[in-house]
């Protein structure tokens, strides 16, 4: 079954620093793979997704990620953390079925002054 | 354009009551997703409505759950008689299509139900 891994319940960073968090899946098929942000009170919302094509892609807010096969990784960064950033993320893949999506366990990101 | 809307968005029970959760997804959307999220774990995928119709309902986790969508606009879900572990945050999602990473879904905040 397709399932992603995220390292670090928590991760902080300051203001102006690089946002790296962490993903890895387990897939059996080429997999669909997917980060959405929740911020406080708020849906899930999606950043980002990878299908098919590049493996470097672009979402909002200035994030991205990149597919590595190889290390069947799917890390999302930022350049420079904004406090406005801080929020829970999601690593997602497609299920089998292609109907659902398998979550990681998320990663709240604190962003410091 | 109204996003889902979910309520309500607390609801705390007693051990063998009944709770009945809400979504109302985004007008044309035909699918329509329930995931769970339990303190501390992933985000489970429930059941997935397309219009009216139980298109997978494999996540659903014991016949004490019953998601319902009558005429393929909002969905009820509902739990009798709940358990502690029935616990978490319940989301709902729909999206216009559905399929292999073609979906965009979109999230409503969820409901956080507790069961003492």
């Amino acid at each position: 079954a397709q399932s992603v891994t995220q390292l670090g319940s928590h991760v902080s960073v300051s203001e102006g620093a690089l946002v790296l968090l962490r993903c890895n899946y387990s897939s059996s098929v080429p997999p669909y793979l997917f980060w959405y942000v929740q911020y406080p009170n708020q849906g899930l919302q999606l950043l980002l997704k990878y299908t098919t094509g590049a493996t470097l892609v672009k979402g909002i807010n200035g994030f991205e990620a990149e597919f590595k096969k190889s290390e069947t990784s799917f890390h999302l960064t930022k350049p420079s953390a904004h406090m406005s950033d801080a929020a829970e993320y999601f690593c997602a893949v497609s299920s089998n079925s292609g109907y659902a999506l398998n979550f990681g366990k998320g990663t709240s990101l604190l962003v410091t002054p | 354009e109204a996003g889902v809307t979910q309520f309500p968005s607390h609801s705390v029970i007693e051990k063998g009551q009944t709770v009945t959760l809400r979504c109302d997804p985004i007008s044309g959307h035909d699918n329509l997703y329930w995931y769970r999220r339990v303190m501390g774990k992933e985000i489970k995928f429930l059941l997935h409505f397309v219009k009216e119709s139980k298109q997978d309902e494999s996540g659903m986790p014991n016949n004490r759950f019953l998601a319902e969508r009558t005429g393929g606009t909002y969905s009820t879900l509902k739990v009798q008689p709940a358990e502690l572990e029935d616990s978490g945050v319940y989301f709902c999602a729909s999206s216009q299509v559905s399929g292999f990473g073609r979906a965009r879904l979109f999230f409503g905040s969820g409901t956080q139900l507790s069961v003492l």
